[in-house]
């Protein structure tokens, strides 16, 4: 069964502070991997990574997947208050979408 | 406002009584997703629509759960005989479907919230 775990489930951490979260994924016809961060609404579009090794940055986040190890990483630093929201990973397998339950992230002033 | 759109935002019903919910894709977009996303959990894959074509449906969509993309532009959800367990955020999504790697990228509508009393 495709499945797509996230870790931690939650993280609080102070301003300034680095968070890495975690993506790990057993999925058959991989395509893509995808970073989402969502408040309180939809999810909003981060990255989406499809090759190895190569990390995506914008500003102060960055991101970048191992597929031979099956996992990514999504990298903020400086983090700020506004970065509170749940981040979710998601995996494209041909026409389906699997989703992690998302890590919670909160970022103390 | 060119982003995807779903109508109503809210809506709240009796056990029972069926429920229609509508998307609209951006525009130039031929895949549309639906998905479901309870308190705590990622959203949850529904079905998918290539066109007005329906591609997959999650098994996690009963038979009381029926999509439509009668023209490949908007889409609507319909629930029959809601039941508590539907209350949830339905989430609509679309992209566009290519060869580049930033296509498919899917955004996301606000959400349909549905409350079943």
């Amino acid at each position: 069964e495709d499945k797509v775990v996230q870790s931690p489930l939650s993280l609080v951490v102070h301003e300034g502070d680095t968070v890495t979260l975690n993506c790990s994924y057993e999925v058959t016809n991989f395509r893509s991997l995808l970073w989402y961060k969502q408040e309180k609404k939809a999810p909003t579009f981060l990255f989406m990574l499809t090759s190895s090794g190569i990390e995506k940055k914008s500003g102060r986040l960055s991101s970048i997947l191992d597929k031979k190890e099956l996992f990514s990483i999504l990298n903020i630093t400086a983090t700020q208050t506004g970065d509170s929201a749940i981040y979710l990973c998601a995996v494209e397998t041909g026409n389906q979408f699997y989703f992690g339950t998302g890590t919670s992230l909160t970022v103390i002033p | 406002d060119t982003g995807v759109s779903q109508d109503p935002r809210h809506k709240i019903t009796k056990r029972g009584q069926n429920v229609t919910f509508r998307c609209d894709p951006i525009s130039e977009h031929n895949r549309l997703y639906w998905y479901r996303q309870t308190l705590g959990q990622g959203p949850e894959f529904l079905t998918y629509f290539q066109n007005e074509a329906q591609l997959e449906k999650s098994r996690l969509l009963s038979d009381r759960f029926s999509a439509e993309r009668p023209k490949g532009s908007f889409s609507t959800l319909e629930i029959q005989r809601t039941e508590q367990g539907d209350s949830a955020m339905y989430l609509c999504a679309s992209s566009w479907s290519g060869a580049l790697e930033m296509e498919d990228t899917q955004y996301f509508g606000p959400g349909t919230r549905l409350t079943v009393l």
